[in-house]
């Protein structure tokens, strides 16, 4: 069973963030967090992931708080491109990058 | 940008046949893995693959399912005599090291009638 929990549905406005939460209240200190999406039904992409730090790439930023108990992805200027199914899985290493996909949260973004 | 490639797209088959799902994962990358989702329902892990080993199924993967590296290329997954429910996309993924990104393909959405 997926570790985390995230809220069915979100909507956003476009050109403003998106920030989606999750909470893995579990997760293990060798656990990573990371995000993927998935658009209609293409193949998950993946978004971001991080362990304690803050990480930034060209698609989104990940807030992981102190005690690694939840974690926000936050989409900086969301487009109409950006709905489709958010993930946030945890995994460690040496699970082989196997990954445990839930439910995930709708988003969407509303012109 | 590299990308990990699935063939068919789409692929019929009659309950009972069996079915091979082609993937060509990226060149340089060292795990593979077999993902499926269920019209509807969640993205289910099928196995993962390394040195040219299972490292790991679930408990999907049972004798009817098998995967095969066969040429240093292309990863297949087949199943040997398919059921109604194994209709579903089936995603084929790839990544380089543990630890970091895995690349999914696009699918191979498999109907069985």
């Amino acid at each position: 069973d997926a570790k985390t929990t995230q809220p069915t549905s979100m909507d956003c406005a476009e050109g403003r963030a998106a920030n989606l939460p999750c909470n893995h209240s579990t997760i293990s200190g060798n656990e990573y967090v990371y995000w993927y999406r998935q658009i209609h039904s293409q193949g998950p992409q993946y978004i971001i992931h991080g362990l304690k730090n803050n990480e930034t790439n060209e698609m989104a930023s990940l807030i992981i708080t102190e005690d690694r108990k939840s974690s926000t992805l936050i989409l900086p200027h969301a487009t109409l491109r950006d709905t489709a199914v958010y993930y946030c899985i945890v995994s460690a290493k040496e699970y082989g990058n196997k990954l445990v996909f839930g439910a995930g949260t709708i988003l969407r973004v509303k012109s | 940008e590299p990308e990990v490639t699935q063939t068919p797209s789409h692929q019929v088959t009659q309950m009972g046949q069996e079915v091979i799902l082609r993937c060509v994962p990226i060149s340089n990358h060292l795990y593979f893995y077999w993902y499926r989702q269920i019209l509807g329902q969640k993205v289910e892990f099928l196995v993962s693959f390394y040195n040219n080993e299972i490292s790991e199924k679930s408990e999907i993967f049972d004798d009817q399912f098998s995967v095969e590296r066969p040429d240093g290329s292309n990863f297949t997954l087949k199943i040997r005599s398919t059921k109604l429910e194994d209709s579903a996309m089936y995603f084929c993924a790839s990544s380089d090291l543990v630890g970091t990104e895995a690349f999914f393909g696009q699918g191979t959405r498999l109907t069985v009638v």
